[in-house]
């Protein structure tokens, strides 16, 4: 099946550091992905959705030049956490919509574990 | 606004049924209901999905009401690993029509 590959699966960075984290299609051409912020006990929170070639649509309260996102292939959307503080710790969940599947063909890469110490 | 309504939690035994119930009085024509998982520190995995039939697959069965105000997740077979956090959600179809989580319902199977 369709496979979103997420990295770093975990990251630890300093207070005041920026983290990339990448989100690969692996067989499929993704021209939409979303990026999901989850907190300890809490649900998904969509963050922004990454249009490949055009600029990120974010999630209203979301700051866009804090959370970078750039899609600039088919395969690849990157979410840049900036000047990273320890309430930007956080599980961040990319997504992909699987052409030819239907309504239901999102996928999801496995999370990628953010500690801002 | 949540669109969705589920129990916080439920148990159920290994090997039993697992039955999760998801309320959605205020949903439209053209919205479907979807049902994904997420096991613990793992991305969500899509479950199943309906409009107003009744819906079976190699992973659980979708019962949605005649007035689909409320569905009902049915994993025959529950095993230790389907334990997780389900999510109900309804939705219309379209080519990026986004995904919105609730709460879900924590589902633990215990041995």
């Amino acid at each position: 099946g369709a496979v979103v590959s997420q990295h770093p699966s975990r990251v630890i960075c300093k207070s005041g550091t920026s983290v990339k984290i990448e989100c690969r299609s692996l067989d499929f051409q993704a021209t939409t992905m979303f990026w999901y912020r989850q907190f300890p006990k809490q649900s998904l929170m969509l963050m922004a959705t990454s249009n490949e070639g055009s600029k990120a649509t974010y999630e209203q309260g979301v700051e866009k030049d804090k959370f970078l996102i750039n899609h600039a292939s088919l395969t690849l959307s990157t979410l840049t956490v900036t000047s990273a503080h320890p309430e930007d710790s956080s599980f961040y969940i990319c997504s992909a919509r699987v052409p030819g599947q239907g309504a239901h063909g999102y996928t999801f890469g496995s999370g990628t574990r953010l500690t801002v110490v | 606004d949540a669109k969705t309504t589920q129990p916080t939690s439920m148990d159920c035994a290994e090997g039993r049924a697992a039955n999760l119930p998801c309320n959605h009085s205020t949903i439209s024509g053209n919205e479907y209901v979807y049902w994904y998982r997420q096991i613990h520190s793992q991305g969500p995995q899509y479950i199943i999905h309906g409009l107003k039939n009744n819906e079976t697959n190699e992973m659980a069965s979708l019962i949605i009401t005649e007035d689909r105000k409320s569905s009902t997740l049915i994993l025959p077979h529950a095993t230790l690993r389907d334990t997780a956090v389900y999510y109900c959600i309804v939705r219309v179809t379209g080519a990026n029509s986004k995904l919105t989580f609730g709460k879900g319902i924590t589902l633990s199977v215990r041995p």
